[in-house]
């Protein structure tokens, strides 16, 4: 069965320190990852996913995240956090044959000043 | 583009009441989620659909709830009747057929008193 999981509830980080974003995945044969933000009182928003390719994938607002096959991961990353990216943050898992996403519980990020 | 519209935003209604609630998929997207946020169980998915066909109704918690896809361009998630554990934010979410990341309406808020 497909899950996700993300360790940790909240990140907290000050502005303009690096961040990270756990998440780890298991899925049959080879994932379709995907990373969500969602402000306060709004939709989730697409950031970025993987799905083959380079492993490093770049996405919107300064985002990155790198698959780690071995260690069935998917972390989000950013090089210099803002007060503007504290959020919920989303991962999310599909294999390629489903369409359906499977998203873990949220990690809430919290970027001071 | 205009994204996902849903319909209402904001919903308040009594307990036994029949709730009604609309979205408008992305166009040329031929999948359509529905999805119920709150804080207790996350972020949770209730039904899905392909080519307006229904395809995993299986997170749909019971009876009262029953969705529909008409055509490519509407479908519609009824709560009959409605009761206060019904509470919660209501996000509709559609897909292009061989990109597999979702994009979400801004949702609506379903209160049950």
């Amino acid at each position: 069965a497909q899950s996700v999981a993300q360790p940790e509830d909240q990140v907290n980080v000050a502005e303009g320190n690096p961040l990270t974003v756990k998440c780890t995945y298991s899925v049959s044969g080879n994932p379709y990852l995907f990373w969500y933000v969602q402000y306060p009182n709004r939709g989730l928003q697409f950031l970025l996913k993987y799905i083959t390719g380079d492993n490093l994938v770049k996405g919107s607002y300064g985002f990155e995240a790198e698959f780690n096959k071995s260690q069935t991961s998917f972390h989000l990353k950013k090089p210099s956090a803002l007060v503007s990216d504290s959020a919920l943050y989303f991962c999310a898992v599909r294999d390629q044959a489903g369409t359906a996403l499977i998203f873990g519980k949220g990690t809430t990020l919290s970027v001071s000043s | 583009d205009a994204g996902v519209i849903q319909s209402p935003r904001h919903e308040v209604t009594e307990m036994g009441q029949e709730v009604t609630l609309r979205c408008k998929p992305i166009s040329g997207h031929n999948s359509l989620f529905w999805y119920r946020q709150t804080m207790m169980r996350g972020l949770e998915l209730l039904i899905y659909f392909n080519n307006n066909v229904p395809i995993d109704d299986s997170g749909m918690p019971e009876d009262r709830f029953s969705a529909k896809m008409p055509n490519a361009s509407f479908s519609t998630l009824k709560i009959q009747p409605s009761e206060p554990r019904d509470s919660a934010v209501y996000f509709c979410a559609s897909s292009p057929a061989d990109r597999g990341e979702q994009y979400f309406g801004p949702g609506t808020r379903l209160t049950v008193t």
